[in-house]
C-alpha cells in the first residue's frame, strides 16, 4: 500500500461542475498537508495548504480529518483552466522537510 | 525574488554517457529535494538535503545516481553510464526549514537518453 493514495481518476467534468478529490495517508505522525497542481509538462505548484480546521480559497476548499487520515479538495464552479493533475502531499517529519507525494488525480474540465 | 532554477532545461545524451544536472535553490532555503518524473507518471523521490546534515539517499534507484550539495547552495545530480530508462524530467525543489513550509519547484531538466 502506498503511503499517500488518491482517487485514480481521470475526472472529466463540464464547466461549472463541482468536483471533489480524496486523499488518504498511512503515517499517523504526518504533520502538514498540501494540495499542489501540476499542469501538463510543467512543474508542480502549490495550490493550498490544508489546515486542521479546514480552509477555503475562493472556489477551492480543503478539509483534513486526522482521525481518518483523510484529506479532501473541493472545487466549485469548475473552469477550463482548472484542468490539471492535483497532487496530495504529506509532510511526515517532525524535524524538517520530508514530503511524500501522492500519485495525482487528473482533472479535465470540458466546455 | 528569484525562484528555483535548473540547468540545462533539456539534455539529450547517448546511452552510456554521464550527465550532470544542476539546481539553484531559493536563497536561504535549507532543504533541497530531487525528484524524477517519467512521462505520465507521478513524482519519484530521489534524494533530500537538509542544511549540513547527512542527505537522505533512500530514493536513489542505483549506484549510477549520486548528488552533492555544498552547504545550503547549489546541488548537482549526476547520472553515470546513462540508460534509456533514465529518460525523464528531473525536478528540484527547495523549502525553508519548518514543518509547515511548502516546497518550491524548479522548471525541471528533461533528460532524453538515446
Amino acid at each position: 500500500r502506498k503511503e499517500v493514495e488518491q482517487d485514480p481518476g481521470p475526472f472529466n467534468v463540464p464547466e461549472g461542475a463541482t468536483v471533489a478529490f480524496n486523499c488518504t495517508y498511512s503515517n499517523s505522525a504526518s504533520q502538514s498537508f498540501f494540495w499542489y497542481r501540476q499542469d501538463c509538462r510543467k512543474e508542480p505548484k502549490l495550490l493550498m495548504s490544508v489546515y486542521s480546521s479546514g480552509n477555503e480559497d475562493g472556489r477551492f476548499t480543503a478539509q483534513l480529518n486526522r482521525a481518518s487520515q483523510y484529506i479532501s479538495l473541493l472545487i466549485r464552479d469548475s473552469k477550463l483552466s482548472d484542468s490539471a493533475t492535483y497532487l496530495c502531499v504529506v509532510n511526515r517529519n517532525n524535524y524538517g522537510q520530508n514530503f511524500v507525494f501522492g500519485p495525482g488525480t487528473r482533472l479535465s474540465v470540458l466546455p | 525574488g528569484a525562484g528555483v532554477s535548473q540547468s540545462p532545461s533539456n539534455k539529450v545524451t547517448e546511452k552510456g554517457k554521464d550527465v550532470e544536472l544542476r539546481c539553484d535553490p531559493i536563497s536561504g532555503h535549507t532543504a533541497l529535494y530531487w525528484y524524477r518524473q517519467r512521462l505520465g507518471q507521478g513524482l519519484e523521490f530521489l534524494i533530500y538535503f537538509q542544511g549540513n546534515s547527512a542527505p537522505d539517499k533512500s530514493g536513489l534507484p542505483s549506484d549510477r545516481f549520486s548528488a552533492e550539495r555544498t552547504g545550503e547552495s547549489v546541488s548537482t545530480l549526476t547520472i553515470q553510464r546513462t540508460q534509456q530508462e533514465d529518460s525523464a524530467v528531473y525536478l528540484c525543489a527547495s523549502s525553508p526549514y519548518g514543518t509547515y513550509n511548502e516546497q518550491f519547484f524548479g522548471p525541471g531538466t528533461r533528460l532524453t537518453v538515446l
